[in-house]
C-alpha cells in the first residue's frame, strides 16, 4: 500500500529557507507515468499547487512560487524534497505530499501525505 | 489563469438530505480532468471523483458528478453522519499545472 510522509520543521524565521522531504513507500518514485507534488493549505483556506516532479526527474513548478522553489528527488531513499526561500509569513501553511496520477482514464491526486503544518515566525 | 469559484461557501443540512454543490470554472474546460476531493478537519484531502463523473476506488455510491464545459456539480444524495466536511473541486492542465476551487463547507444544519 502506497504511504507518504512528510517530514521537516514545524518553524521558520522570516528569510529563511523552508525545506521538506516526503518519504514514499509501497511505491517507487521511478515508477512510469506518476508524478508526485507538493501543495499547500494556509490556515482556513484553500489548496495550492506548488510543484511536482515527474517519474524521470523533470520538475514544474506554480508560476507564483517559480523563483522561490526547488524540487529534487533522491532516488535511492525514495523520497522528494521541497525548498522554498526565503520565507515570509504568507508560507505559513500546512505542506502536503501527493501521487499525481494522469494517465489510463484517471487524472487525480489519488495518494497523500498526512501533511505538516509549517509556521513561519521570528 | 483558470479560476474554479465553488458555491456556496457554506451548505446547511441535515442527515439523510440530499446535498448538491457547485463547481463554475472560469473558461470551458475537459471534464477529463475535473475531480473532486472531501477534506475533514486535521486530514489529508480525499479523492472523491475524477473525469468528472467516475467514482474513485472504495467511494460510495451516493456521491456522484456530473458536468461539462464549464459547470460541474457534486451530489452526495442522502447525508452521512460522516459526510459533513469541506468539498474541493479540481482541475489539471497541461504542463502541468493543479488549480483548486475555494471549497464548499456541508455542514450539520
Amino acid at each position: 500500500q502506497l504511504q507518504l510522509r512528510e517530514s521537516g520543521p514545524g518553524l521558520v524565521k522570516p528569510s529563511e529557507t523552508l525545506s521538506l522531504t516526503c518519504s514514499v513507500s509501497g511505491g517507487s518514485l521511478t515508477r512510469r507515468n506518476y508524478y508526485w507534488g507538493w501543495f499547500r493549505q494556509p490556515p482556513g483556506k484553500w489548496l495550492e499547487w506548488i510543484g511536482s516532479l515527474s517519474y524521470s526527474g523533470s520538475t514544474y513548478y506554480n508560476p507564483s512560487l517559480q523563483s522561490r522553489v526547488t524540487i529534487s528527488v533522491d532516488t535511492s531513499n525514495n523520497q522528494f524534497s521541497l525548498k522554498l526561500r526565503p520565507v515570509t509569513a504568507a508560507d505559513t501553511a500546512v505542506y502536503y505530499c501527493a501521487r499525481e496520477v494522469t494517465f489510463g482514464g484517471l487524472v487525480g491526486l489519488d495518494s497523500w501525505g498526512q501533511g505538516t503544518l509549517v509556521t513561519v515566525s521570528s | 489563469e483558470m479560476v474554479l469559484t465553488q458555491s456556496p461557501g457554506t451548505l446547511s443540512l441535515s442527515p439523510g438530505e440530499r446535498a448538491t454543490l457547485s463547481c463554475r470554472a472560469s473558461q470551458s474546460v475537459s471534464s477529463s480532468y475535473l475531480g473532486w476531493y472531501q477534506q475533514k478537519p486535521g486530514q489529508a484531502p480525499r479523492l472523491l471523483i475524477y473525469g468528472a463523473s467516475s467514482r474513485a476506488t472504495g467511494i460510495p455510491d451516493r456521491f456522484s458528478g456530473s458536468g461539462s464545459g464549464s459547470d460541474f456539480t457534486l451530489t452526495i444524495t442522502k447525508l452521512e453522519p460522516e459526510d459533513f466536511a469541506v468539498y474541493y473541486c479540481q482541475l489539471y492542465g497541461s504542463s502541468p499545472t493543479w488549480t483548486f476551487g475555494q471549497g464548499t463547507k456541508v455542514e450539520v444544519k
